[in-house]
């Protein structure tokens, strides 16, 4: 069975650099068709897609913030990654990873980790 | 970006009632969308894409209808079980989610 668990830092100070990591069990993170992707939800923003990243390694991001925005796997550890530069106070939020239904970057999210809580001040 | 608004924003129901919640795309997206139910602290749970497919191991009391740029979420005979907010995602364009509709007691 796929399941997907989130880790990081909970607490960051402004301008630092947010690194999220989602570990997979159950399936492959380079497995044919894989996409893999990041969302966060605040009260202010609601759900908010950040990212995806395909089997192959590459990426597809939220215009909003591909600037700021990178995304790789680790697959001796079945991980994915993201990294948001220069966070601000408008980057709290709850993020999950998730993988997606293989038919594109911006598909729908099947299976989803629990979450975790990310404090910029 | 393609805007999602739904609508009610919160819906009073009870056990039993047949619940329909509507989300508006800002432009027209043919099928592409999805529905999702989530519970406080949980991730939330695909439950419908292409609009009206129900995702495996998904009740059907859950049914999902429209194209272009209104879509419907219909919920026949509301179980405890499915009191929680539900979100619309469209994905032709990007992806964007609508603000959620709770349905409460």
């Amino acid at each position: 069975q796929l399941q997907l668990q989130e880790s990081g830092p909970g607490l960051l100070k402004p301008s630092e650099t947010l690194s999220l990591t989602c570990t997979v069990s159950g399936a492959s993170v380079t497995s044919n068709s894989a996409y893999w992707g990041w969302v966060r939800q605040s009260p202010e923003t609601g759900l908010q897609w950040i990212g995806s990243i395909y089997h192959s390694g590459t990426t597809y991001s939220n215009p909003s913030l591909e600037n700021r925005l990178n995304m790789f796997f680790d697959t001796s550890k079945s991980q994915f990654s993201l990294r948001l530069s220069s966070v601000t106070a408008a980057d709290t939020a709850i993020y999950f990873c998730a993988k997606l239904d293989g038919s594109g970057f911006t598909s729908v999210f099947q299976s989803w980790g629990p979450g975790i809580g990310v404090t910029v001040s | 970006d393609v805007q999602m608004t739904q609508s009610p924003s919160t819906l009073s129901a009870s056990v039993g009632d047949r619940v329909t919640i509507t989300c508006r795309a800002s432009q027209s997206i043919s099928t592409w969308l999805a529905w999702y139910q989530q519970k406080p602290g949980k991730a939330p749970k695909l439950l419908i894409s292409r609009a009206f497919r129900l995702a495996s191991g998904v009740s059907s009391r859950f049914s999902g209808s429209g194209s272009g740029t209104e879509f419907t979420l219909t919920i026949s005979g509301l179980q405890p079980d499915d009191f929680a907010t539900y979100y619309c995602q469209q994905y032709h364009l990007s992806s964007t989610f609508g603000r959620g509709t709770r349905v409460e007691v």
